[in-house]
């Protein structure tokens, strides 16, 4: 079974600390992803990854970044945190390979902001 | 713009079934997801489509009508275990997923 696992569930933090979201998953995928979700919106695409050291925006980059030192790990950073950035963040992970390229995602990290 | 509809909210009884309807358009077409996705947790992978028709895994079935942008889920059965929020999401010409908002699926006794 694929494993995609999220550093915290909880977290709560204030207007403009750092924060670093962390993800990590076990089966070799190439493709990562970071997203939020809101209460009546879909999930929205933040950044993501088809390889190591390799990142493309999604579409809603602002304010945020990431970084892929290594194959199995996916940081989402914050790099001066708002309230407006009070979400449920949503780690994903796909094979990369073919056009059935089912995501599987972690549990979710659910961030205050205050 | 690229756009994918499903209701907000449905409601059903136990044993009974129920079909959560999906509408999209996106830049290209590279298939249509269904994800379950429970209070409070992460979305897991129901089913795919690309290719017209119905496919049926279990109690679920999903269906896809590429000509009229359409897709809908079909729950047999319906078990309390089946409430749950269900997202639909088009794959575009770049292999990017659009999600819909999700309906939330409300099964009573």
């Amino acid at each position: 079974d694929v494993k995609v696992t999220q550093s915290s569930r909880y977290l709560v933090k204030r207007t403009g600390e750092k924060v670093f979201l962390e993800c990590v998953q076990d089966m070799d995928h190439e493709n990562m992803f970071w997203y939020r979700q809101d209460p009546g919106l879909g999930l929205r695409l933040i950044y993501f990854s088809y390889d190591v050291k390799m990142k493309e925006k999604g579409d809603i980059p602002e304010g945020y970044s990431v970084s892929r030192e290594k194959k199995e790990r996916f940081s989402l950073i914050l790099e001066s945190a708002s309230t407006n950035q009070t979400s449920m963040y949503l780690c994903a992970s796909s094979s990369g390979q073919g056009t059935t390229d089912t995501q599987y995602f972690g549990p979710g990290t659910r961030l205050t902001v205050l | 713009g690229q756009n994918i509809d499903q209701p907000t909210e449905m409601t059903a009884t136990e044993g009974a079934i129920v079909q959560i309807n999906c509408t999209y358009q996106t830049s290209g077409f590279n298939g249509l997801f269904w994800y379950q996705q429970h209070a409070g947790e992460a979305p897991t992978f129901l089913s795919y489509n690309v290719l017209d028709g119905l496919e049926e895994k279990g109690r679920f079935s999903s269906f896809l009508s590429r000509s009229k942008g359409y897709s809908y889920l079909l729950l047999k059965e319906l078990q309390m275990k089946d409430s749950a929020s269900y997202l639909c999401a088009a794959m575009d010409s770049n292999y990017q997923l659009i999600w819909g908002a999700g309906t939330k699926l409300i099964i009573k006794p």
